[in-house]
């Protein structure tokens, strides 16, 4: 089963580019990065997901390297209500792996 | 409302009750799985449903836990005889296609179940 690696902590200055780094070294030719966050008490929010191309949308940015062990969360002007837990996530069938994800603390 | 909804949102049990744990899924989603999230953790795959059928329980952790969905959209999971160590935040998330589809899955914000 592929899982991720990420850091357990990270700061950012609010209104600078929020680059949250997760490797998955064993990630199958098939298998897509996923990232989610959590806020306390809430439950994960959806942000962002791909194969092999870079994406973007409303959120997010996601960079996946060429040879896809690697990927970066980038979150372009981070705000106060960004902190939270960003979790990578590679899906394997219909099976989700969490990890423990990067607590972003976003600093006035 | 648009997304999953479960209730309750908290709830206290002495060890060896039976509690039963609900899912409302968003409206005509195929696929809805619960998870388990332990304090400080992320959250663990339980088990996973198409539509009525439960395709994959390999992660409930004991012949304790059974969960349901006999119609296709509510489901109910529900633990036997509790123990403390099932305490926990128990996730509902749901997605619009089936099996290997990589359509997102959307979350509930949980219930927080406390076992005395």
């Amino acid at each position: 089963d592929a899982k991720t690696t990420q850091p357990p902590s990270m700061d950012c200055a609010e209104g600078r580019a929020a680059n949250l780094p997760c490797n998955h070294s064993t990630i199958s030719g098939n298998e897509y990065v996923y990232w989610y966050r959590q806020i306390h008490s809430q439950g994960p929010q959806y942000i962002i997901h791909g194969l092999k191309n870079n994406e973007t949308n409303e959120m997010a940015s996601l960079i996946i390297t060429e040879d896809r062990k690697s990927s970066t969360l980038i979150l372009p002007h981070a705000t106060l209500r960004d902190t939270a837990v960003y979790y990578c996530i590679v899906q394997t069938g219909n099976q989700f792996y969490f990890g423990t994800g990067t607590s972003l603390t976003v600093i006035p | 409302g648009a997304g999953v909804s479960q209730s309750p949102r908290y709830k206290v049990a002495k060890r060896g009750q039976d509690v039963a744990l609900r899912c409302d899924p968003i409206s005509g989603h195929v696929s809805l799985f619960w998870y388990q999230q332990a304090l400080g953790q992320g959250p663990e795959f339980l088990t996973y449903f198409q539509n009525e059928a439960q395709l994959d329980k390999s992660g409930l952790p004991s012949d304790r836990f059974f969960a349901e969905r006999p119609e296709g959209s509510v489901s109910t999971l529900k633990i036997q005889r509790t123990q403390q160590e099932d305490s926990a935040v128990y996730l509902c998330a749901s997605s619009s296609s089936g099996y290997g589809s990589r359509q997102p899955q959307h979350f509930g914000d949980g219930t927080r179940l406390s076992i005395l």
